[in-house]
């Protein structure tokens, strides 16, 4: 167990809609990523927040936002949602950043019908 | 753009067959390079995070090692359990993104 809780752990919509990924980073970390994985593409960097903060972007669509809150957990939103957009997705948590190690959720399975 | 590859995709090893993973990677600075392994449906396991060439870590029947261009994880005896999914990663040195870059990963089956 990592100590980065992710919820929920399955999801299942419709083309159009809009769902929300929650992830709860490990105690003390300051940092968190979000990563989708497709059999395709493999592991993508989605976007990542320090301490509030948007740190960096990655591939993110423009549907997909993020935030952290005071609490540090932090929040995945993906709208307009296409077949295309079914994943893993992977929340990771460090304390720094910078050469820190990243300890990834157990992901949350989204599937696009 | 940095890169990373890993190889071979696949490896069928018997239990206690030894083996090696490559890595290999074209990045402007490296940071880190962070090796994990991940299971079926789950999240990747943190395994090793090596920071300059010649450094070496290991742990019960893994070893990593670097050098300037790749990193190798080495398995020594494997078992049955040992099967997963391992994914190499890099992260790179300079600015404010500390995002990871994966590999492809490398899918090992240890018969026994």
């Amino acid at each position: 167990d990592s100590g980065v809780t992710q919820t929920p752990k399955h999801l299942i919509t419709a083309t159009g809609q809009r769902v929300t990924l929650r992830c709860s980073p490990r105690s003390g970390d300051l940092s968190v990523y979000w990563y989708q994985q497709s059999l395709d593409q493999g592991l993508q960097f989605l976007i990542q927040y320090y301490n509030g903060e948007e740190r960096a972007k990655g591939n993110i669509l423009e549907r997909f936002s993020a935030q952290q809150f005071p609490d540090l957990h932090s929040e995945l939103n993906l709208s307009s949602l296409e077949l295309g957009d079914s994943a893993l997705y992977f929340c990771a948590s460090s304390y720094g950043g910078l050469g820190d190690t990243q300890y990834f959720g157990p992901g949350t399975r989204l599937t696009v019908l | 753009e940095d890169q990373v590859t890993q190889s071979p995709e696949a490896l069928r090893l018997q239990e206690g067959e030894s083996s090696s993973l490559n890595c290999s990677y074209t990045v402007s600075g490296l940071r880190g390079l962070f090796w994990y392994r991940q299971d079926p449906g789950k999240g990747p396991e943190f395994l090793f995070t090596l920071y300059s060439a010649g450094e070496e870590k290991e742990k019960e029947r893994l070893k990593a090692t670097l050098t300037k261009k790749e990193s190798f994880l080495h398995i020594t005896a494997p078992k049955p359990e040992d099967s997963a999914t391992y994914l190499c990663a890099v992260q790179v040195s300079g600015g404010s993104n500390y995002k990871l870059t994966f590999g492809k990963g490398t899918l090992l089956t240890v018969n026994p």
